[in-house]
């Protein structure tokens, strides 16, 4: 059963400290998407990458926020350093896009980040 | 830009009531429309989507109709179960992008 994991599932961390989130997306997948949930703003899209390159990070805070994929299994999100206000569950999302088709976008189970 | 509106909740039933869940959208041609549901403590599972006017989609007795003329993409189950409790989320793909817009969800409370 094929599942997009992401560590760590919760995160508790201080101001000024800095956070990494990971995401494994399924194999064969080369889309991976980030988005940031919370009780005000709802599902926010923070970044996403196809095969790997950055196509869109127009909804990611570029001073404190970066988001990369060493290789095709793994794709993390870095925030340098936290703020109260980045308080959040973080999803990344994996699928099979290009060429014009879509297909579904497989969720992990998130990172809850609580930010003192 | 576009966007999703879907109904405040939450929306509390008793076991076997009707649902509407209420979504319109904002994009320009023709989008690409899907419902999620995210259960207490997971990711998002997409429920069902539509990729053209007057499409149907269905899965597990929910239902919604991709309307053009209303701009609408409403969530219609004939009898809930309490294993339906959880938050629906309406969202778009607009016709030439990836990612999704999401609503802001809705919190459905289904008791026996």
């Amino acid at each position: 059963d094929a599942r997009v994991t992401q560590t760590p599932r919760d995160k508790v961390t201080e101001m000024g400290q800095e956070v990494t989130m990971r995401c494994q997306p399924i194999l064969g997948h080369n889309t991976v998407f980030w988005y940031r949930q919370t009780m005000m703003q709802g599902l926010e899209l923070l970044a996403y990458f196809r095969n790997r390159a950055p196509l869109d990070d127009s909804g990611m805070p570029k001073d404190r926020f970066s988001a990369e994929m060493p290789d095709a299994t793994l794709a993390t999100l870095k925030i340098q350093p936290s703020e109260p206000r980045d308080s959040a569950v973080y999803f990344c999302a994996s699928g099979l896009g290009g060429g014009g088709n879509y297909n579904e976008q497989f969720f992990g189970p998130g990172t809850r980040l609580t930010v003192l | 830009g576009d966007s999703v509106t879907q109904m405040e909740g939450p929306v509390t039933l008793s076991e076997e009531a009707f649902l509407t869940i209420n979504c319109t959208y904002t994009a320009t041609g023709y989008p690409s429309l899907f419902w999620y549901v995210q259960y207490p403590g997971e990711g998002l599972q997409l429920l069902l989507k539509a990729t053209k006017a007057d499409d149907k989609g269905s899965n597990k007795g929910f239902e919604a109709t991709y309307r053009k003329e209303t701009t609408s993409f409403h969530l219609e189950k004939g009898s809930v179960q309490v294993s339906d409790s959880a938050v629906y989320f309406c969202a778009l793909r607009s016709q030439a992008g990836t990612a999704l817009i999401f609503g802001k969800g809705t919190t459905l409370s289904v008791s026996s």
